[in-house]
């Protein structure tokens, strides 16, 4: 059983056009976080949702547009794809309580933009 | 904002070696983790250890939260162990973000 899953794992398409990505956890965490990991292997929190309450939105491009329709899931999506998007996205979960608690990750989704 | 370093970016191993990897950060944090990415990318949490000292197996981790730094220790290295390792920290009232190293690359060969 996966606990966090991402799909597609593999996107290949072109500039301009529009994509999304899924992700799902069945941990039965309250918090959801969507990073992307650049060719030098950098990672960077994009978003966090808390109960579907967007709660860290990082410096990005207003084409991506998380969707959190409940607890469980995490949507990305991305408008007018450019050269420079092309990264890992991860997608991570974890459970919000008093201290912060260990972070688990999806697989990572490899987008490619030609 | 808050910085984290680690050492060193790269490090080749013979099977069966010890090694130690270092994170500094440049701030108290209340949050600290370590993971490990392996060749097929995928991430695994290895330690939440925002102080003290914890051990998994033939890996070991201790933060001196006071010196603003963390080790993680690896006895014994297998080829499996091969891959990259992060340590990320957060501070309290920032949302549970954390702020990701560059990573140490580490390569053990048979």
């Amino acid at each position: 059983d996966t606990a966090v899953s991402q799909t597609p794992k593999y996107l290949v398409t072109q500039m301009g056009n529009d994509k999304s990505i899924k992700c799902e956890q069945n941990l039965g965490h309250d918090t959801m976080y969507w990073y992307k990991q650049d060719s030098k292997k950098f990672l960077k929190i994009m978003f966090s949702y808390n109960n579907k309450e967007l709660i860290i939105n990082e410096t990005v491009p207003n084409r991506f547009s998380p969707k959190s329709p409940d607890k469980a899931h995490l949507n990305l999506h991305i408008n007018s794809l450019e050269l420079g998007d092309s990264a890992v996205y991860f997608c991570a979960s974890s459970l919000w309580t008093a201290i912060p608690e260990t972070q688990y990750f999806g697989p990572g989704t490899r987008l490619l933009v030609l | 904002g808050i910085q984290v370093e680690q050492s060193p970016p790269d490090l080749i191993l013979q099977e069966g070696a010890n090694s130690t990897l270092r994170c500094n950060f440049s701030d108290s944090v209340n949050n600290l983790q370590w993971f490990h990415q392996n060749p097929w990318g995928q991430l695994i949490n290895l330690f939440y250890i925002p102080s003290g000292t914890k051990q998994n197996g033939r890996l070991s981790a201790t933060t001196v939260a006071t010196e603003r730094y963390s080790l993680l220790y690896i006895s014994s290295s297998q080829t499996t162990d091969s891959g990259v390792y992060f340590c990320a920290v957060g501070r309290a009232g920032n949302n549970r973000k954390l702020i990701w190293g560059l990573g140490t690359s580490l390569a053990v060969n048979p």
